[in-house]
């Protein structure tokens, strides 16, 4: 069965340090997002691509960084973790508009 | 820009209660609307959706009816059970984007 995979699903690291947090999708879907879900916020959006070699900027980007080389992965990298990068993070993807998000597990990352 | 509200949480609701969950929207042009419900320690499923006004979506006894001219979609079920316990988040995709935005999530605790 085609489905959306996260890796680590937990992961503590610290302050300063880079991270890549890993997402792949066998759907074969153009689109992937990446959301942090914080208490109070609900998901907000990261970063999000509609196919290869596209990213784009979503309402939390800050310290975040995404690269789209192939259609199954977008990983998330955070350059310089920050306490404050301390969330849950869920990928995401879909065909096309008006369909289906199928969201990942999710990533606890907590940064110390 | 696109925005969701939902209502404030938890939600407590003794089994075989009705159970409602309002959300109201505010987007340009004419967005799908989605209801996501999250169980715990796990991603977001998608639950039910709507792709124009007056349209009716429904699953596992939910439903909800796309509300252009109170731009609203709420989340009912006849008679919740233990098992309906999860998060609730409504969503919006806008017309001609393909990312959605999420509410804040509404918590739902159905005791037996």
């Amino acid at each position: 069965d085609a489905e959306i995979t996260q890796s680590p699903r937990h992961k503590i690291t610290e302050t300063g340090r880079q991270v890549t947090l890993a997402c792949h999708q066998t759907w074969n879907h153009n689109n992937m997002f990446w959301y942090r879900q914080d208490l109070g916020h609900g998901l907000r959006l990261i970063h999000y691509s509609y196919g290869v070699q596209d990213t784009n900027k979503g309402e939390v980007s800050d310290g975040y960084s995404v690269s789209r080389s192939n259609t199954e992965d977008l990983p998330l990298t955070l350059e310089s973790a920050a306490s404050s990068q301390t969330s849950v993070y869920f990928c995401a993807s879909s065909e096309s508009r008006d369909t289906e998000a199928f969201f990942g597990q999710g990533t606890r990352l907590t940064v110390v | 820009g696109d925005s969701v509200t939902q209502m404030e949480g938890p939600v407590t609701l003794s089994e075989e209660a009705f159970l409602t969950i309002n959300c109201t929207y505010t987007a340009t042009g004419y967005p799908s609307l989605f209801w996501y419900v999250q169980y715990p320690g796990e991603g977001l499923q998608l639950l039910l959706k709507a792709t124009k006004a007056d349209d009716k979506g429904s699953n596992k006894g939910f439903e909800a009816t796309y509300r252009k001219e109170t731009t609203s979609f709420h989340l009912e079920k006849g008679s919740v059970q233990v098992s309906d316990s999860a998060v609730y988040f409504c969503a919006l995709e806008s017309g001609g984007y393909q990312k959605v935005t999420f509410g804040t999530g509404t918590k739902l605790q159905v005791i037996p």
